[in-house]
């Protein structure tokens, strides 16, 4: 299995602030690397896809860089809807395997 | 809009079986050469994909559930449904199905999640 492993597994942050999670895989995936939001009791939303391809509808300031085996997400200003669990995915190989997760609490 | 609903069983026994449905709505769960997964989430932890079926019938499951995990769709109801047999209480989790993309295994949309306890 392809492990993914995020860092840090919570931050701390205030509105404004330029956020940086970041995800490493096992091995190569090249680009093929997912994004979501899950806030609490919610079903995890998608907004980034092969690394670095915004999901319609989600807001400029988030984006993804990064490939081979480390790759981050970026919000460039943080704002109040944003405090959420942030999870990375691989799918480069099988079984479909996600990050531990971010929590960024205020 | 694609919409998707999970319902079944809220509460299974120990060594019974988890049985949950995926309501498609907005789309037929046949058009675009899409997969349906299903993932799973236990309380206050990380999220676990559990496998996948193309309408077609191909599937494929994570490996430490296989042989107790049986994904299949009905094209007439529209619906995607997940058992899991011989359950225990590692099996308690929300409970999600999710659209896979065509041109990549990333999942959008996802369904509310239902919630499975396993508990005597």
């Amino acid at each position: 299995d392809i492990q993914m492993t995020q860092s840090p597994s919570t931050l701390s942050a205030s509105v404004g602030d330029r956020v940086t999670i970041t995800c490493r895989a096992s091995q190569s995936i090249t680009t093929w690397l997912a994004w979501y939001q899950q806030k609490p009791g919610k079903a995890p939303k998608l907004l980034i896809y092969k690394a670095s391809s915004l999901e319609s509808g989600v807001p400029s300031r988030f984006s993804g860089s990064g490939s081979g085996t480390e790759f981050t997400l970026t919000v460039s200003s943080l704002q109040p809807d944003d405090f959420a669990t942030y999870y990375c995915q691989q799918y480069n190989g099988y079984p479909l395997t996600f990050g531990g997760g971010t929590k960024v609490e205020i | 809009q694609l919409q998707l609903q999970e319902s079944g069983s809220g509460l299974v026994k120990p060594s019974q079986t988890l049985a949950l449905t995926c309501a498609v709505s907005g789309d037929s769960i046949t058009s675009g050469g899409h997969s349906w997964s299903w993932i799973r989430q236990p309380p206050g932890k990380g999220l676990e994909w559990i496998g996948y079926m193309y309408p077609s019938g191909s599937t494929y499951y994570t490996p430490s559930l296989r042989g107790r995990v049986t994904i299949s769709v009905d094209k007439s109801k529209n619906q995607v449904s997940l058992k899991l047999t011989s359950v225990t209480a590692a099996d308690t989790a929300v409970y999600y199905c999710a659209r896979n993309a065509v041109t990549g295994n990333w999942f959008d949309p996802w369904g509310q999640g239902a919630l499975v306890t396993v508990s005597s």
